[in-house]
């Protein structure tokens, strides 16, 4: 199956960018996933690329995808408190998706 | 859209009771998944069903786990008896191809 690594904690200044790194193994992952969890909620789902694709962005999400390293990164622009959660990157492969430990990200003033 | 609905959000209860979670996935949702998190293993597949129909239940613990979907706006998840181990969160997810969403949890605390 799917193994799916990430940094376990992230601190960030408010308004600077964060960027959260995920390294999975199975390249035939055809959609790679970004949740955010916050305390007490389920996982929602912030963005995806397919796996053909090399970025993608989306407000101030910006997720880049390296197929040849296998390395999946999402960039949050101008951090804000409300973006403090946990952050799971996930690679699918037919049905099943394979998450990552989560990264917490912690946003301070 | 409502999304995933799951009940109850808190469980409390003792060793050796059945637990029963509910789910209701989104309507037109033709995938339904019930995942388990927990500090030290994270987030668990426990079962995949398609069209009602169960397809990977290899992650289900043990025998004393059991998930049925009976149609495709419901299924549980039942837990009999119960162990202090099976506290964890348990999640109920959703899909059309390509896309998981997940419900917000049933917290599952076994004394």
């Amino acid at each position: 199956g799917e193994d799916v690594e990430q940094s376990l904690f992230l601190s960030v200044r408010e308004g600077d960018s964060s960027v959260i790194n995920c390294t999975y193994t199975d390249s035939s992952s055809t959609y790679l996933y970004w949740y955010k969890q916050e305390p007490g909620a389920g996982l929602q789902l912030l963005t995806y690329i397919f796996s053909n694709m090399d970025m993608k962005q989306d407000q101030r999400l910006t997720v880049l995808l390296n197929k040849k390293d296998k390395h999946l990164s999402l960039r949050i622009a101008d951090t804000q408190t409300g973006d403090s959660a946990i952050y799971f990157c996930a690679g699918l492969n037919d049905y099943k998706l394979s998450f990552g430990a989560g990264t917490t990200v912690t946003v301070r003033a | 859209d409502a999304g995933v609905i799951q009940s109850p959000r808190h469980e409390v209860t003792e060793m050796g009771q059945e637990v029963t979670l509910r789910c209701k996935p989104i309507s037109g949702h033709n995938s339904l998944f019930w995942y388990r998190q927990t500090m030290m293993r994270g987030l668990e597949l426990l079962i995949y069903f398609n069209n009602n129909v169960p397809i990977d239940d290899s992650g289900m613990p043990e025998d004393r786990f059991s998930a049925k979907m009976p149609n495709a706006s419901f299924s549980t998840l039942k837990i009999q008896p119960s162990e202090p181990r099976d506290s964890a969160v348990y999640f109920c997810a959703s899909s059309p191809p390509g896309e998981l969403f997940f419900g917000e949890g049933s917290r599952l605390t076994v004394l």
